[in-house]
């Protein structure tokens, strides 16, 4: 029973750079959800996709971040032109049905030199 | 969103039971309350969430006040994996943002051999 992947596990980019970060939720969830740590703060909700519709947008930054869920494959949160502030932990949650639990991936960590 | 009041941290010794507490004054009728931790560098991990009964699930307790204005998450024989953050958070899934979780500051819990 596979759970919730994401990869890469880690990632530095340059600044002006893009950072692309998948997510294979677990098997037969259609529901993904994108979150932000950054240091030394808690969890911050991103964004919600339900299978190729983006459902809730209200924690992403309205510039430079974009996030998908095509039928076929991951879901993929990218980040154009990082920043140094961009820096922290991206982790991705699935669910079967929406309000159900949701199950945690281990992260992304982001590093912008 | 219904705001949740957490203590800072807390200890325990291992084999001994955890009461860990949440206040949510405001907490309205249809909000679920969940729980989720954090072991270092990892997700978040569903514990446990209920409504207005005190449920039991093979992690843990949660015993919910008669008027739901607090709630305790039990850990009934502390571990050394139990060492973690515990976030407590209210869900409405009657409305849409009941699809985000909403951390908090969470309760770090350090678990002494």
């Amino acid at each position: 029973n596979a759970g919730v992947m994401q990869n890469p596990r880690h990632l530095v980019r340059r600044r002006g750079q893009e950072a692309r970060l998948r997510c294979s939720p677990v098997k037969g969830h259609s529901h993904v959800y994108w979150y932000r740590q950054l240091p030394e703060e808690g969890l911050k909700f991103m964004v919600y996709l339900q299978k190729e519709n983006i459902i809730d947008e209200s924690g992403m930054p309205k510039e430079r971040f974009s996030a998908e869920f095509p039928k076929e494959g991951p879901s993929i949160l990218r980040i154009q032109q990082v920043v140094r502030g961009d820096s922290a932990a991206y982790f991705c949650a699935s669910s079967v049905r929406w309000g159900e639990e949701q199950f945690f991936g281990p992260g992304t960590r982001l590093t912008v030199l | 969103d219904a705001k949740t009041t957490q203590p800072n941290s807390m200890e325990s010794n291992e084999e001994e039971p955890v009461h860990l507490p949440c206040n949510h004054s405001t907490i309205s009728g249809t909000d679920y309350i969940h729980w989720y931790r954090q072991l270092p560098s990892q997700g978040p991990e569903y514990v446990i969430h209920g409504l207005t009964s005190n449920v039991n699930n093979r992690m843990a307790s949660l015993a919910i006040a008669e008027d739901r204005k607090s709630s305790t998450l039990i850990l009934h024989r502390a571990t050394l994996r139990d060492a973690a953050v515990y976030y407590c958070i209210l869900r409405d899934v009657g409305e849409t943002s009941g699809s985000r979780l909403t951390f908090g500051e969470g309760t770090q819990l350090t678990v002494n051999p």
